[in-house]
């Protein structure tokens, strides 16, 4: 079946620390992957996509790297700020519907 | 251009009550999604309706839920006798085109039954 295994949180980091958010996936076929963010009170908005292996998704200093060798989509950002904080999502889509993984809480701390 | 609005917000009902969902698509969306995120977990699919048809109900329970998408109106996603396992937020997301494309989501209704 399809499904997608972030790392769980809660992360706590400091200003200007790095980030890695891991995600691994199962999927039949070559599904496209996607990181989601959301803010408190919010819903959720799409942060990055890559649509076929070795594509590389990125936005707001956030990256992330389509690894079919790993079936992996590890986010990271180089420096995180405090308004980062929010929880992170990682998805695929299969056939007719988003998977989405359990989210990984990050706070980020002055 | 306005984005996927969802109404109420915050819903309160008491266990046997029903609750209805609303939820407005952005403008030239004709794909609609419902998802349930219970407390702690992540973001699970409930459906997937094109206007006037259901196109993937698979994530929805077999009972007591329902989900529409009219030619007019708002998608409605209809939870009827409601237990307190149903307290969650529900989303609803949208897209112009289907599958594949980034999809837009809105607010959420928290739903709370007593």
């Amino acid at each position: 079946g399809n499904s997608v295994t972030q790392m769980e949180g809660p992360v706590t980091l400091s200003e200007e620390a790095f980030l890695t958010i891991n995600c691994t996936y199962t999927a039949t076929g070559y599904p496209s992957l996607f990181w989601y963010v959301q803010y408190p009170g919010e819903g959720l908005q799409l942060l990055l996509k890559a649509t076929k292996a070795d594509d590389k998704g990125s936005n707001k200093g956030f990256e992330a790297t389509y690894r079919k060798e790993t079936t992996s989509f590890h986010l990271e950002k180089g420096s995180v700020q405090v308004s980062d904080s929010a929880v992170y999502f990682c998805a695929l889509i299969s056939g007719n519907q988003f998977y989405f993984g359990t989210g990984t809480s990050l706070t980020v701390i002055p | 251009n306005a984005g996927v609005m969802q109404n109420p917000r915050h819903l309160v009902r008491r266990r046997g009550q029903e609750a209805r969902l609303r939820c407005s698509p952005m403008k030239g969306h004709s794909h609609v999604y419902w998802y349930r995120q219970l407390p702690e977990e992540g973001l699970k699919f409930m459906v997937y309706l094109q206007k006037e048809n259901i196109i993937d109900e698979s994530g929805m329970p077999k009972e007591r839920f329902s989900a529409e998408f009219p030619k007019e109106g708002p998608s409605i996603l209809r939870i009827q006798q409601v237990v307190r396992g149903d307290s969650a937020a529900y989303f609803c997301a949208s897209s112009p085109l289907g599958l594949d494309n980034e999809q837009f989501f809105g607010p959420g209704t928290r739903l709370t039954v007593l």
